[in-house]
Parts: C-alpha cells; sequence; structure tokens
C-alpha cells in the first residue's frame, strides 16, 4: 500500500540559509500534519492543512512557512536556518472528513542538520 | 503541565512478561486516542487506536477511561521486538492537530 513519502531524506545546510521539505500525502487522504522531532524529544505539532487550506497551527516559528497544493502535496519552507533547527522533520496524512478517530500515518522523515 | 503526560520509563522486562503503560491527558476536550510506536531515529507508527469501549489487538489491549482522562496499553507476552518507545497520542475534537505525550521507553531483555 501506498504511504507518505518525504524528501529528501537527509539535508545538510548552514546556518542563515533556506530549507525545502516535500510530502506527499496517502493518496485520497485530505490532511496533512508537520511535526519537528529534535533529538531525545517527542514530535512537536507545527502546522496542518485541510484539503489545501492551512486548518491547524502549533509552534511553528515565523522563519517557517507551509503550504499544500492542488496535487495535494506539501512544502515546509525553512528560512534563516539556525542551529536549533536541526531535527527530524516529520510529516502525516489522514483522512478526516469524520474528525472522529483522525488515525495518522507517517512518512520516514526528513533528517536537516544545520552546520 | 503538559498537555499528554507518560511515565518516561525505561521499562526493562523480560520476555514474555506483561506490561502496562499509562497515560493521562489533561484537556477533557480531547476526542481521539491512539498508541503509536517509534523505534530509534524511525518515524512513529501506528499501533492502535483507543475507543472508549477498550480493544483488543493479539497480544495489545487499550482502554480508555474518559471521566479520569487516562489511557492505558496492555503488551501480554512481551517480545524482543517490543522493544521501543510507545507514545500516547490524543486529538481535540474539531482540530487536525495530534499532540504527542513524550513517550513511554521499553526494554525487553531475553
Amino acid at each position: 500500500a501506498a504511504g507518505v513519502i518525504q524528501s529528501p531524506r537527509h539535508l545538510i545546510k548552514e546556518k542563515r540559509e533556506t530549507a525545502t521539505l516535500k510530502c506527499y500525502p496517502i493518496p485520497r487522504h485530505d490532511t496533512v500534519y508537520w511535526y519537528q522531532q529534535g533529538p531525545g524529544q517527542d514530535p512537536q505539532f507545527l502546522i496542518s492543512f485541510y484539503e489545501k487550506m492551512q486548518s491547524d497551527k502549533g509552534s511553528i516559528p515565523d522563519r517557517f512557512s507551509a503550504q499544500q497544493f492542488s496535487d495535494y502535496h506539501s512544502e515546509l519552507n525553512m528560512s534563516s536556518l539556525e542551529l536549533g533547527d536541526s531535527a527530524l522533520y516529520f510529516c502525516a496524512s489522514s483522512s478526516t472528513r469524520v474528525l472522529r478517530y483522525t488515525e495518522a500515518f507517517f512518512g520516514q522523515g526528513t533528517r536537516l542538520t544545520v552546520v | 503541565r503538559k498537555e499528554v503526560e507518560q511515565d518516561p520509563g525505561p521499562f526493562n522486562v523480560p520476555e514474555g512478561a506483561t506490561v502496562a503503560f499509562n497515560c493521562t491527558y489533561s484537556n477533557s476536550a480531547s476526542q481521539s486516542f491512539f498508541w503509536y510506536r517509534q523505534d530509534c531515529r524511525k518515524e512513529p507508527k501506528l499501533l492502535m487506536s483507543v475507543y472508549s469501549s477498550g480493544n483488543e489487538d493479539g497480544r495489545f489491549t487499550a482502554q480508555l477511561n474518559r471521566a479520569s482522562q487516562y489511557i492505558s496499553l496492555l503488551i501480554r507476552d512481551s517480545k524482543l521486538s517490543d522493544s521501543a518507545t510507545y507514545l500516547c497520542v490524543v486529538n481535540k475534537a474539531g482540530r487536525r492537530a495530534l499532540t504527542f505525550g513524550s513517550g513511554t521507553r521499553l526494554q525487553v531483555q531475553p
């Protein structure tokens, strides 16, 4: 079965550079979530989209932005990168037309290292 | 106080043991509940959803107590492959924003 696809899997950037992470949700899933997981921490919710519109916002820095495109793929854009942005970034997708039991499935993540 | 709280462990148990994890959530508007497992440096994987009536999937049993805002996961006959971090996840009604607990680490020993 198709899963959530994230690219790239690994990314190394220098401070103050920009990075773009991509996510391709499971087909027919209408909701995409972005999470950040630092070393030894639990996943922190950044932002979600439902049917290409922003749905909920978490602890996403102003330096980050995200969008969902007409083909449902999503991109997380990160500017003015800081050392503290080094983390695993996960994308997840689910079908939430009926909001109960919104089981989300995660991609393998993008490991971002800022040097 | 975190919105979803878990005992971080680690729980070190021998193969074949039964182990139980607990989780409490603070927001009474929470509507959907899940257990995920995460292996080191890998993505969280859905283990099971948690229903009000309780549910079982093989060796795994999940319970929900809405009055006490408490969720549990019971693993019977532990296998070495069960070693992982178990994450309690909660979603509030009307939101698309799953909130994770800090996870409980399980180490099953031969």
